[in-house]
């Protein structure tokens, strides 16, 4: 089984619906993060998440919203979608701690999104 | 902000080698990274290098580091068809706690 899973892996949706694209892993990482990748521009941060308490904003949050349910589950949430949020969402962890910060990030599969 | 930038596309032969470049401005990256993104599939570590180091080697693969230029480079021995995949520069900052990527390099291996 994956180690970091996510719910749908591909969703396609009317403009002005909420859509909730669910992340949960077994890493027992304390960071979480969501990004967006749409063809030639990369992986864009839209939120992060150090722990259950700590929710920060990234480069493109706008239109989007989270929740860290736990330790183990962090969801992003549209709450009125629209045509230029088509894209392929990827759910990360990584682990910090002393010697233990370098970053690297465990994605999951991908949620591919389809906004009409 | 921080800004990474790569080339968009490489194409190269089975058997020569592929060298991919990235830039980034981030004086504070404590790791640079390269992850390697197959169709279909998320992204995953190939390989990274401590700020402080100039070189890393392993097996196929070599990276550069010149911190100076803040450039960063990734070459690939003996290219297989295998290798054909989105090769994405990364570079974290140990303080902000979080990484940014340049926009990936399509490497394409033909037979």
């Amino acid at each position: 089984d994956a180690d970091v899973t996510q719910t749908p892996r591909n969703r396609i949706t009317k403009t002005g619906k909420r859509i909730m694209l669910e992340c949960s892993q077994t890493k027992g990482h304390d960071r979480m993060y969501w990004y967006r990748q749409d063809p030639g521009l990369g992986l864009r941060l839209i939120y992060y998440s150090f722990d259950v308490k700590d929710i920060n904003k990234g480069e493109i949050s706008d239109g989007y919203s989270v929740s860290r349910q736990a330790q183990a589950k962090f969801s992003l949430s549209l709450e009125s979608a629209i045509p230029n949020q088509t894209a392929l969402y990827f759910c990360a962890t990584s682990v910090a701690g002393i010697g233990r910060n370098t970053g690297e990030l465990f994605f999951g599969e991908g949620s591919r999104l389809t906004v009409l | 902000g921080e800004d990474v930038e790569q080339s968009l596309f490489l194409s190269v032969r089975e058997g020569d080698s592929s060298v991919i470049n990235c830039t980034y401005t981030d004086s504070s990256s404590t790791y640079l990274y390269w992850y390697k993104q197959e169709p279909g599939a998320g992204l995953q570590l190939l390989t990274y290098i401590f700020s402080n180091m100039d070189m890393k080697q392993d097996q196929r693969l070599t990276v550069l580091l010149n911190k100076k230029d803040k450039h960063l480079s990734l070459r690939i021995a003996d290219t297989q068809t295998g290798d054909s995949a989105i090769y994405f520069c990364a570079e974290y900052n140990t303080n902000a706690g979080k990484s940014t990527f340049g926009d990936g390099t399509t490497l394409t291996v033909k037979p």
